[in-house]
């Protein structure tokens, strides 16, 4: 079974631009977390999405945005980047959605911002 | 609020030493437990778990044990391997259906 795949694995922008990363969960996996790590913060959530409905939401701008496809694929966007946005970002999925249930993390996808 | 306190690193050990790395935390209600691993390059895994007071979740010769009267979920080994060399992250679900992580804990072994 293939694990969580995020793309692309590095991403190198300008501030001002805006970005798209992409999350597959794994197959039946139905909701799909997103997290971003960074060194002085460590790991912080964003947003959670069920059967293409946000669950919940981490304590981000409106500048984080994200979605998910009937097929589970999500995707989140950052518009109009900054500096302090230069992170790894995680993508997580689980079969459903609740507290115990065990989380998949794919790779990441390190996003520079210069 | 919910949160997790861990240990600061990194914690470098010579192979076979005995590893503690502590983990408090706060949350209203009961909340779950974890340790989450990331090696180099890779997303994070579920490394052990436990739900509810005085459970001890074990793998790969970690353990953990969930103390409710102390708030601490510490992880340790008894004889840590080269392989073990890695980021160790407590997490709690807290109130909401979310994870709150810990800062990380780097673990590095040395022959």
């Amino acid at each position: 079974k293939a694990g969580v795949t995020q793309t692309p694995r590095y991403l190198i922008k300008t501030r001002g631009q805006q970005v798209t990363l992409s999350c597959s969960p794994i197959s039946g996996h139905r909701s799909v977390s997103w997290y971003q790590q960074t060194p002085g913060q460590g790991l912080q959530f964003l947003f959670e999405y069920f059967s293409e409905t946000q669950r919940n939401k981490g304590n981000f701008p409106g500048r984080f945005s994200g979605r998910q496809f009937s097929n589970s694929r999500s995707e989140m966007n950052v518009s109009t980047l900054e500096l302090g946005d230069s992170a790894l970002y995680l993508c997580a999925s689980s079969l459903l959605s609740g507290v115990n249930e065990k989380l998949f993390f794919g790779s990441g996808t390190q996003l520079s911002v210069l | 609020g919910d949160s997790v306190t861990q240990m600061e690193g990194p914690v470098t050990l010579s192979e076979e030493a005995f590893l503690t790395i502590n983990c408090t935390y706060t949350a209203t209600g009961y909340p779950s437990l974890f340790w989450y691993v990331q090696y180099p390059g890779e997303g994070l895994q579920l490394l052990l778990k436990a739900t509810k007071a005085d459970d001890k979740g074990s793998n790969k010769g970690f353990e953990a044990t969930y103390r409710k009267e102390t708030t601490s979920f510490h992880l340790e080994k008894g004889s840590v391997q080269v392989s073990d060399s890695a980021v160790y992250f407590c997490a709690n679900t807290g109130t909401a259906s979310k994870l709150t992580f810990g800062t990380g804990t780097r673990l590095q072994v040395t022959l």
